[in-house]
C-alpha cells in the first residue's frame, strides 16, 4: 500500500525567506509524483509534477520539487517566498490511475 | 472550459439520513475520483470511476457508495450518515485516458455536516 508523510505540519515564514517542505513515501514500484497547494477559499490546484527524466521539476509560481529516488522522497522548494504563498500544501503519490495517496498536508504561513 | 462543478456547495443532514452529491467534470474527462477531506484524516480517496465502471476503491464501509453516468457526470452516496462522515467531499476529474500520470483537476468540494 502505497503511504506519503509530510514532516511540518505547521510552517511560518517570513517573505523572502527561503521554503523547504519535505516528503517521504512508501511504495514498492512505480509511482508519479505531486505537489498540490490549497489556497484559502479556493480549490486544490497542481503545483508540480513528476513522472520521469529530470529528478527536478519545475511548476508555477516559483516552485520546484527534487526527487531523489533512494531516499524516497520528494521536496517542495522556493527560494523566496510572498505572502501570496500562505496556504495549505500537499504532497501526493498515484501508482494507480485515479487514485491518489495524500500526505497530511502542511499549512504555510508566511508573514508580510 | 469549464472546470469540475459539485452540488451541492453545503449539506446539512442528520444522523441516519442518506444523502447524494454530486460531480460534473471537465468535458472529455472521464476518470472521476471521489475523495473524503477532514481535519483529522486529511484527504482520503474513496474511489474512481472510469467509462461508467468502479476501477478502484479506497477503504470505506459499503455505506459509501458511487456511480457513473454515460456523460462521465458522478454520483457518491452514503447511507445511515453518522456524525464522522461531516467533512468536505472532492471530486477530480481527469484525462479521457485516465492514465496514472495525468492530472487530477479537483472541484470546489460539497460541504457535508452531520448533526
Amino acid at each position: 500500500a502505497q503511504s506519503v508523510s509530510q514532516h511540518n505540519h505547521h510552517v511560518i515564514l517570513s517573505e523572502a525567506a527561503s521554503l523547504e517542505l519535505g516528503c517521504n513515501y512508501s511504495y514498492g514500484g512505480t509511482v508519479n509524483l505531486f505537489w498540490y497547494v490549497q489556497y484559502p477559499g479556493q480549490h486544490l490546484q497542481l503545483l508540480l509534477k513528476y513522472f520521469s527524466g529530470d529528478p527536478l521539476v519545475k511548476g508555477i509560481k516559483g516552485f520546484e520539487a527534487e526527487f531523489i529516488k533512494s531516499k524516497f522522497s520528494f521536496n517542495l522548494r522556493k527560494p523566496s517566498v510572498q505572502w501570496s504563498d500562505t496556504a495549505e500544501y500537499f504532497c501526493a503519490v498515484r501508482a494507480n490511475a485515479g487514485k491518489s495517496t495524500f500526505g497530511d498536508g502542511t499549512t504555510l504561513t508566511v508573514k508580510p | 472550459k469549464a472546470g469540475v462543478t459539485q452540488t451541492p456547495r453545503y449539506l446539512i443532514k442528520t444522523r441516519g439520513q442518506q444523502v447524494t452529491l454530486s460531480c460534473s467534470p471537465i468535458s472529455g474527462h472521464r476518470s472521476v475520483s471521489w475523495y473524503q477531506q477532514t481535519p483529522g484524516q486529511g484527504l482520503q480517496f474513496l474511489f474512481e470511476y472510469f467509462s461508467e465502471t468502479q476501477r478502484n476503491k479506497g477503504n470505506f464501509p459499503g455505506r459509501f457508495s458511487g456511480r457513473q453516468f454515460s456523460n462521465s457526470r458522478s454520483e457518491m452516496n452514503v447511507s445511515t450518515l453518522e456524525l464522522g462522515d461531516s467533512a468536505l467531499y472532492l471530486c477530480a476529474s481527469s484525462l479521457p485516458g485516465g492514465s496514472s500520470y495525468n492530472e487530477q483537476f479537483f472541484g470546489p468540494g460539497t460541504r457535508l455536516t452531520v448533526l
